[in-house]
This record gives structure tokens, sequence and C-alpha cells, in this order.
């Protein structure tokens, strides 16, 4: 079993629609969520970060955390394409020794088309 | 912009030689981690540095080295390099190098390497 897994996609949403991305972990122990948007060769942007159950909200952006499900999200609400890109889950848990590393998931592709 | 630099940007080896990444991390930051990141993959931890010393490290095997300097600093060092070592090299820095709120990752643009 991945440690964080994500569906790879492509995801195709039309302009103006909800995206929902989903993201699920193994490690029981985590305690930080982050969600990170690639463009095409470029590096990864921070978009939201979520610590506790519950909803975030900032602007379009809502992530969602289940601790018990181990299950977060991201919706993405009324769509734009420039919002097409790989969006990805990364989880920070009990750290390694003392490093706090990131485990990412492989990404979810997001295509929002005209 | 997140104010952390990487060069170079885009890298040319074949196999057997080594190589540098560089990463200057983002002012009043002392934490530096290093990630590769594979073709279609997320981001793979190698390991990430404190105050200069190494303090954890991903499943990458000894060849892949690094160094932080006084200034925070870090460089990435790979040694006799294989084709799979082709790929996308990410530096971040961040605040510390605790689990607390706040402690964001900040990623710099990367380094490509691609080895022949």
């Amino acid at each position: 079993q991945k440690e964080v897994e994500q569906n790879s996609g492509p995801l195709s949403v039309p302009e103006g629609a909800i995206a929902s991305l989903n993201c699920t972990y193994s490690d029981r122990g985590s305690q930080s969520f982050f969600w990170y948007r690639q463009y095409s060769g470029k590096s990864p942007e921070l978009i939201m970060s979520i610590y506790s159950n519950g909803d975030k909200e900032d602007g379009r952006f809502t992530a969602q955390l289940n601790k018990a499900s181990q299950y977060v999200s991201l919706l993405i609400r009324d769509s734009q394409p420039s919002d097409s890109a790989t969006y990805l889950c990364a989880v920070r848990g009990i750290n390694t020794g003392t490093a706090s590393k990131l485990t990412f998931g492989t990404g979810t592709r997001l295509q929002v088309t005209l | 912009e997140t104010g952390v630099t990487q060069s170079p940007t885009h890298l040319i080896k074949t196999r057997g030689q080594q190589v540098t990444l560089r990463c200057s991390s983002q002012s009043g930051h002392n934490t530096v981690s290093w990630y590769q990141q594979a073709l279609g993959q997320g981001p793979q931890f190698i390991f990430q540095y404190y105050r200069e010393e190494e303090n954890g490290r991903g499943n990458f095997p000894p060849r892949f080295s690094g160094l932080q300097f006084p200034n925070y600093s870090s460089e990435l060092n790979v040694n006799a390099l294989e084709l799979d070592d082709s790929a996308l090299y990410l530096c971040a820095s961040s605040p510390g190098q605790g689990i607390g709120i706040g402690n964001i990752q900040y990623f710099g643009a990367g380094t490509r390497l691609s080895v022949l």
C-alpha cells in the first residue's frame, strides 16, 4: 500500500464547475496535510495546508480533512482554465529521526475545459 | 516567488559522472530539504539539513550526499550517476525542522538533470 494515494487522472471539469480532488494516507500518526499545485515543468506551489479535522477555506479553495478515515480532499470552486495543473497531496507525519519530511502522492492532473 | 533559488536550471551528464546542485534558502529559513521527482511521480524525500547537519534521510544510496553552509544554502552531490537519476531535483526551505504548524516547506524552481 502506498503511503499517500491519489487518483492520477486526468480529472476533466468544465469551466465554472467544482473540481474535487481526493487523497488517502496510511500513517495514522500524520499531523499536517498540504496541497501543492504544479504546472508542467515547474516546481510545486503551496495552495493549502490543513492540520485539524473539518474544512478550511481560502478563496476558491477548500481543504477537507477526516483523520478517522485518513482522507483529505481539495475542492476548487468556479474552476478556471488556469487551474489546469497537477495537484500534489503531501503528508507530514511523525518525524523521521528529527527530519520533518513530506510524503507526496503521485498527483492528480486536473484539466479545466472551456 | 518563494525566495528559494536553485542552480543550474538544466544539466546534462553522462553515466558515471558526478554532479553538484545548489540551493539558496529563503531569508530567515535554517532548514533545507531535497527531493527527487521522476517524470509522472510525486517528489521523493532525499534528505534534510538543519543548521549544517543532516537530520534525516530517505531511501537513497550513499552516493547521494549533501552539505549545508553557515548561510543555510545547500548543495546536493550525486556520484556515479545512473540513468535512473534523471529527474527534477527540488530544494525546499523552511523556517525550522520541526512539525509545528507554520513550518511550511517552500520549493525552488528545481534543477532538471538528464543522465545519458
